[in-house]
């Protein structure tokens, strides 16, 4: 099942804060987090293993709470660069396929 | 640059045809997994082959096969193409599941 993201889109200033979640309906082993700049590639930003670990990129960061199947992606002093399409996969506890939620859009402003 | 190819990067084509796109995983990477992007689907999971067997299938039709050659280049096969089938297919590698994954350029198919 694919997860399912919140907020749909969102838009910022630069310097300002804003989270993305991610819920699934199924046990999860792990969360990948991406970023997709339009008419690119998705790039990798970081997995987080069951645990709730939470990790960090630079002032990105994410949490992974596994008893609630959810994770967040937190951008802190969000920049231009930032800009792009978010999106979380979910890998169940019980396979290997990697399920995409729809995305979010984060646009932020000068 | 992810390290990850992709041919061709555009194919256009008519209904009913075959086609096949073909990638080229990082250097090292055992794992290649193969996703559908559509303005209406998002990112859709196909299949994932892993040193050179099937691992895990997703949403992927029939029509469609792939397979991961010796080398660990893999191919998709997609065949009797309908208009729906017009998306961009990604190929990713990555060390092993649940390792991060590493985007090609993508492969932009219409069909017409």
């Amino acid at each position: 099942q694919q997860p399912v993201q919140s907020p749909q889109a969102v838009i910022l200033r630069e310097g300002e804060d804003a989270v993305i979640n991610c819920s699934s309906s199924k046990a999860l082993y792990s969360v990948h987090w991406y970023r997709q700049k339009h008419g690119e590639a998705p790039v990798f930003l970081m997995i987080l293993l069951k645990g709730g670990e939470q990790k960090g990129h630079d002032k990105i960061s994410a949490s992974f709470n596994e008893k609630k199947q959810q994770s967040s992606l937190y951008l802190t002093a969000s920049q231009l660069s930032y800009s792009g399409t978010y999106f979380c996969g979910t890998e169940g506890a019980d396979d290997y396929k990697l399920s995409f939620g729809a995305g979010t859009t984060v646009t932020v402003r000068a | 640059d992810s390290g990850v190819t992709q041919t061709p990067k555009h194919l256009i084509t008519a209904t009913g045809q075959r086609v096949t796109l073909r990638c080229s995983p990082r250097s090292g990477d055992l794992s290649v997994y193969w996703y559908q992007q559509s303005l209406d689907q998002g990112l859709q999971f196909l299949i994932q082959y892993y040193n050179g067997e099937e691992r895990a299938k997703g949403n992927i039709l029939e029509r469609f096969s792939a397979q991961q050659f010796p080398d660990l280049h893999s191919e998709l096969n997609l065949s009797s193409l309908e208009l729906g089938d017009s998306a961009l297919y990604f190929c990713a590698s990555s060390v092993d599941g649940s390792y991060e994954q590493y985007f090609g350029p993508g492969t932009r198919l219409t069909v017409t």
